[in-house]
């Protein structure tokens, strides 16, 4: 069955740091997300990406955030200067069709520490 | 903006069932989503109403009400493997694509 993968699946950072966290969607799926969830909280959306292009982010994606699909495949995730608040689980997503079904497909997740 | 609103815990009986509601305000809706995440895990779809009435999968069912932004999610013949951590979520309309919000999720338990 075909499915999201994300990596790395932990990364420890010093706070200033940057940190790409990478992601292959499902090869079909024209529609890509980034969402992250701190520990115990609800899982929040960050950015939405079609046609190589952002289509709509939310308040916590300011500057300090950059998607990228740099090849066919692979979409990614920089976080530029780390702060402490930034420690959480990130989850990439795809869907097809613009969630026609409600659907997305989460990846296992990237922990992010930030120390 | 938007707002989900669902119970943060339920715990329920081995082979019980139990009804998770979630409320929903939001400027644009085209449809209520659930998932399910066990600790540690990825978020995974269970199921998804875009119009008024029960879907049925199995021992899980979701309805919706538009009229009164309300669903819920009834878990039947709750099994050990059901503690998890439950969301709901809203389909929203955002420029080209459509993103979904999540509520702040309901811990299920469930005792033997």
């Amino acid at each position: 069955e075909p499915e999201v993968t994300q990596t790395p699946s932990h990364q420890v950072t010093q706070m200033g740091q940057e940190v790409i966290l990478r992601c292959v969607p499902i090869s079909n799926h024209l529609y890509f997300y980034w969402y992250r969830q701190i520990l115990g909280q609800k899982v929040e959306f960050l950015v939405s990406f079609y046609n190589n292009e952002i289509s709509e982010k939310s308040e916590i994606f300011d500057d300090q955030f950059s998607v990228e699909r740099p090849d066919g495949s692979n979409f990614t995730l920089k976080i530029r200067s780390t702060k402490l608040e930034d420690s959480a689980m990130y989850f990439c997503a795809s869907s097809d069709r613009g969630l026609g079904t409600g659907e997305l497909f989460f990846g296992e997740g990237s922990r992010l520490t930030v120390l | 903006g938007q707002s989900l609103e669902q119970p943060s815990e339920v715990t329920a009986v081995e082979g019980a069932i139990v009804q998770i509601n979630c409320t929903y305000q939001t400027s644009g809706f085209y449809g209520l989503s659930w998932y399910q995440q066990h600790d540690g895990g990825a978020p995974t779809f269970l199921s998804y109403n875009a119009l008024d009435g029960l879907e049925e999968t199995g021992r899980f069912s979701s309805f919706l009400s538009r009229s009164d932004s309300y669903g819920y999610l009834l878990l039947q013949e709750l099994q050990m493997k059901d503690s998890a951590s439950y969301f709901c979520a809203v389909r929203d309309l955002g420029s080209s694509a459509s993103k979904i919000i999540f509520g702040s999720g309901t811990r299920l338990s469930i005792r033997p």
